[in-house]
């Protein structure tokens, strides 16, 4: 698989349902972060987790990074109808250009 | 709330001719990317700029590209001689170092008939 792969590939939840969406990535990282782009739309900057840090939380928003294992997993809970997009995670080469590598992405809905 | 505008937000062209996107980056910040995602594929990194030079390149950033910081303020991306396959959304980024949280633009969709 490529650096940054997403899965699953599609969601489907009920509002107030708990989201989890995965990434793998295959070099090493100086962090991982996560996007959410809806339909059309730019890319909007939901977190940053360094590779020195396993957990990492902002608002309904809880992301896991397993170096290890090179992965990664963001968990939104008690989702909302606002919550549907697509949701991308982005890692770096350790290059410090700042180049991003994104996955493919994971689509997100949130049934009402 | 500081944050990176493109403009346009739409641009059509014909194959062939030149195309210049331009983009606002966050006043503070040092580092310079431009990203295009074709239609439902995912988003692709074009070119890094920092120090008034790119810092790297992908390949897909050919001869047909360039970019520029022409002042303190616009970050531009030409594409000199448009082609079919050129059509797609390019988003024009920045961040503070080259480790840190890259913010994004709303995009300009090119579309070249």
């Amino acid at each position: 698989s490529q650096q940054g792969e997403e899965d699953p590939q599609a969601l489907s939840i009920q509002e107030g349902e708990n989201a989890t969406m995965n990434c793998s990535y295959k070099t090493s990282i100086n962090n991982l972060q996560w996007y959410r782009q809806n339909s059309g739309r730019g890319l909007v900057h939901l977190i940053l987790i360094r590779s020195n840090e396993r957990e990492k939380h902002s608002g309904r928003l809880r992301v896991t990074l397993d170096t290890s294992k090179k992965s990664s997993s963001l968990l939104i809970t008690a989702s909302r109808a606002a919550d549907t997009a697509s949701y991308f995670c982005a890692t770096d080469d350790s290059s410090n250009t700042g180049k991003l590598i994104f996955g493919q992405g994971t689509t997100l809905q949130v049934k009402p | 709330e500081p944050e990176v505008t493109q403009t346009p937000s739409h641009q059509v062209t014909q194959m062939g001719q030149e195309v210049i996107l331009r983009c606002v980056p966050i006043s503070n910040h040092l580092y310079f990317y431009w990203y295009r995602q074709i239609l439902g594929q995912k988003v692709e990194f074009l070119v890094s700029f920092y120090n008034n030079e790119i810092s790297e390149k992908s390949e897909i950033f050919d001869d047909q590209f360039s970019v520029e910081r022409p002042d303190g303020s616009n970050f531009t991306l030409k594409i000199r001689s448009t082609k079919l396959e050129d059509s797609a959304m390019y988003f024009c980024a920045s961040s503070a170092q080259g480790s840190t949280e890259a913010f994004f633009g709303q995009g300009t969709r090119l579309t070249v008939v």
